[in-house]
């Protein structure tokens, strides 16, 4: 059974503090991980899909990393606007389903 | 750009009630979701379809049940809502399960 488990569950950054979400998880072949970023009252918007070991992504003040065991996400001098809950997500085998993480909520203080 | 429409924004039922969520998308996409999402234990997996009137237990298939009689429009059905059930759910939709899946914007339901 494929497992998500996204650490820490709440990040509280000053405005301008870089830091790193991670996303450790366990599938049967990989087929790709996801983050989504998802705000207050909405669904899930995609950021990244990475789909092997070594690959990086990288949008405006997000990176995103991939090894064989985790990803991190990582946020260099967020601002406010960038709060919200990030979730990660994987896709093994021949699952036609993706397996969430519980999310890590992001609050940026001005 | 793919849009997923979901019928309800906020509903409130009473125990007992049948509900129904119905979820449409625009891109002839062959896989659509549905999941629930509730504190402090994330997205869950109800029910899922790869195709017109194909359908696959999630995680949590307990409660429900789903209708796919068209590629576009997946419904999701509460025989007999109860509190427990009271929740957001979100329907997505996914072209060929290696790509971005796409979100409604989620129906809040209440059951009282």
């Amino acid at each position: 059974e494929d497992q998500v488990t996204q650490s820490p569950e709440a990040l509280r950054l000053q405005e301008g503090e870089s830091s790193s979400l991670n996303c450790s998880y366990t599938v049967s072949g990989l087929r790709g991980l996801f983050w989504y970023r998802q705000d207050p009252g909405k669904g899930p918007e995609f950021l990244f899909t990475l789909y092997s070991a070594g690959e990086e992504k990288e949008k405006e003040r997000l990176k995103a990393t991939l090894t064989k065991k985790e990803s991190f996400l990582h946020i260099t001098a967020p601002k406010p606007e960038d709060s919200a809950t990030y979730l990660c997500a994987v896709s093994g085998g021949a699952n036609s389903k993706l397996t969430f993480g519980k999310g890590i909520t992001l609050s940026v203080r001005p | 750009d793919v849009k997923v429409t979901q019928s309800s924004r906020y509903l409130v039922k009473r125990t007992g009630e049948k509900v129904f969520l119905e979820c449409v998308q625009d891109m002839d996409h062959e896989n659509m979701f549905w999941y629930r999402q509730d504190p402090g234990l994330g997205l869950r997996l109800i029910y899922f379809s790869y195709d017109v009137k194909m359908k696959e237990k999630g995680d949590i298939p307990e409660g429900y049940s789903v209708s796919r009689e068209k590629k576009e429009r997946f419904s999701l059905i509460l025989e007999s809502a109860s509190t427990n059930q009271t929740s957001m759910y979100l329907c997505a939709t996914w072209d060929r399960g290696d790509g971005e899946l796409f979100f409604g914007e989620g129906s809040r339901l209440t059951v009282l």
